[in-house]
């Protein structure tokens, strides 16, 4: 069964320099979160997308944006990199509806230096 | 503010035994809590789930078993596999918004 697709897998970028990492959801779901997990942290919940629009927002920081696409696949666009910045960044999909569990990919790992 | 808590970063077993995984909460409102098991270099996987108007949920080998009243939750594993090594995450949310993740219990079932 096709899962949630991530890309790139990995990436490696200097201070100050900006990245994109891209999410593409299970067919047919609609809703799509992005995890930040830091060496030896949980992940952290950093925003999602219902329906093109966003939904929730928790500990993104105001250097990074994120959007859906009409293809319902999702961009996260991170500016002004910083070293702590480094991380594995987790994409979720969704169907919509309340209580539907969330369907990871495998990660983009994040290294800034 | 950690809403989730998994106290225990690390759980040994012994194979055929039963393995329990604890997950604590401070947020009276979260009112669906899912545990996610996560192999090295894969993304977490969900793995069972359980609404607050249920105490109790079984899926094969997993029971997830729910205190509202305490605010706490556990996952059981009967009987436990080496297959199962890995990190638990227990997760709470409130309507399926803003998922709040545990740290995770490193779990290691040995042969």
């Amino acid at each position: 069964a096709a899962g949630v697709i991530q890309s790139p897998r990995h990436l490696i970028k200097e201070k100050r320099e900006t990245a994109t990492l891209k999410c593409y959801p299970i067919p047919r779901h609609d809703t799509v979160y992005w995890y930040q997990q830091g060496p030896g942290q949980d992940p952290q919940f950093l925003i999602s997308f219902y329906e093109k629009m966003q939904s929730d927002k928790g500990s993104i920081p105001d250097r990074f944006s994120a959007q859906q696409f009409s293809d319902y696949h999702s961009e996260l666009n991170m500016s002004s990199l910083e070293l702590g910045d480094s991380a594995l960044y987790f994409c979720a999909s969704s169907l919509g509806a309340a209580g539907s569990p969330l369907h990871f990919g495998n990660g983009t790992r994040l290294t800034v230096t | 503010d950690q809403q989730v808590k998994q106290n225990s970063p690390s759980l040994s077993v012994q194979e055929g035994r039963i393995s329990i995984l604890n997950c604590d909460y401070t947020n009276s409102m979260f009112d669906y809590f899912l545990w996610y098991k996560k192999y090295p270099a894969e993304g977490p996987t969900f793995l069972i789930s359980i609404s607050s108007i249920k105490d109790k949920n079984e899926d094969g080998r997993f029971t997830v078993f729910l205190n509202k009243s305490a605010k706490h939750l556990s996952l059981h594993i009967v009987p436990s596999q080496p297959g199962d090594s890995a990190v638990y995450f227990c997760a709470a949310s409130e309507n399926n918004n803003d998922m709040r993740f545990g740290a995770g219990t490193r779990l290691t079932v040995k042969p």
